[in-house]
C-alpha cells in the first residue's frame, strides 16, 4: 500500500526566510511521481511541482524546489525567500500512471511579517 | 487556457434532497478524478475515469453516490438522497495520460462546497 507522511501539522516562518516542508513516502513500486500542491484559504488546490521517480535531478519551479532523496524515500519541498502569500496548506502527494493521487495530511504554513 | 471548471461553487441543501455536481475538465485531458475533502478524512478519491470510462469507483461511499462522464468534456457527481455527513468540498481534477510517460499532473478545479442541513 502507498502512504504519504507529513509530520509537520503547522509551521511558522519569518518572511524572506527559506522553509522546508517534510514529506516521506512508502511504496514498493519503482515508477511513481511525487507532487506538491498548495491550498490557500480560498480553498483551491494549486499544483506547484512534480518529481518523477526516475528523474536524477531535483525538480525546480521558480522559488520552489523539491529535495528528492530516493533511498530515504523523502521528497521535501523547499520554498526560498518566503512571502506572505505563501501562507497556506501544503499537500504532498504520490501518483502512479494515471491513477489516483494519495495525499498526505498537509502542513499549514504561516509566514510572519 | 481555461482550467477545470466546476459548478456550483457552493451548494446548500436539505437532507434527503438530490445534489448534482458538475465538472468540465481541461480540453485535451483524458483522465478525470472526483475527490472529496473533509477535516476528518482529508483528501480522498471517490472515482476516476479514463477516456470517459470509469476505472476505479472503490472510493464511492455507498449507493447514494453515482458519477457519469457522458463525453470528454463533462462529468457529474450525484448524491441521492443527500445526508449531513456528505457535507464536504468536492474537487474535480483532470490530467492527460500518455502510456510512455510517468504519472501525470492532475489539475484541480476550484471545488464545490456542499452543505447538507
Amino acid at each position: 500500500a502507498q502512504k504519504i507522511t507529513q509530520t509537520q501539522p503547522g509551521m511558522f516562518v519569518q518572511e524572506k526566510e527559506a522553509v522546508t516542508l517534510d514529506c516521506t513516502y512508502d511504496t514498493s513500486d519503482q515508477s511513481y511521481g511525487l507532487f506538491w500542491y498548495k491550498q490557500p484559504s480560498s480553498g483551491e488546490m494549486i499544483f506547484l511541482i512534480y518529481q518523477g521517480s526516475y528523474d536524477e535531478q531535483n525538480a525546480t519551479e521558480g522559488r520552489y524546489s523539491l529535495n528528492f532523496q530516493k533511498a530515504r524515500k523523502s521528497a521535501n519541498l523547499v520554498i526560498s525567500a518566503s512571502q506572505l502569500g505563501d501562507s497556506a496548506m501544503y499537500f504532498c502527494a504520490m501518483g502512479f500512471g494515471n491513477e489516483k493521487l494519495t495525499f498526505g495530511t498537509g502542513t499549514r504554513l504561516t509566514i510572519i511579517p | 487556457d481555461a482550467g477545470v471548471i466546476q459548478s456550483p461553487r457552493h451548494e446548500v441543501t436539505e437532507m434527503g434532497q438530490e445534489v448534482t455536481l458538475r465538472c468540465k475538465p481541461i480540453s485535451g485531458h483524458n483522465s478525470l478524478f472526483w475527490y472529496r475533502q473533509t477535516m476528518m478524512r482529508g483528501l480522498e478519491l471517490l472515482i476516476y475515469f479514463n477516456n470517459n470510462v470509469p476505472i476505479d469507483d472503490s472510493g464511492m461511499p455507498e449507493d447514494r453516490f453515482s458519477a457519469k462522464m457522458p463525453n470528454a468534456s463533462f462529468s457529474t457527481l450525484k448524491i441521492q438522497p443527500s445526508e449531513p455527513r456528505d457535507s464536504a468540498v468536492y474537487f474535480c481534477a483532470s490530467s492527460q495520460f500518455l502510456l510512455d510517460r510517468g504519472p501525470d499532473t492532475q489539475y484541480f478545479g476550484p471545488g464545490t462546497r456542499l452543505t447538507v442541513l
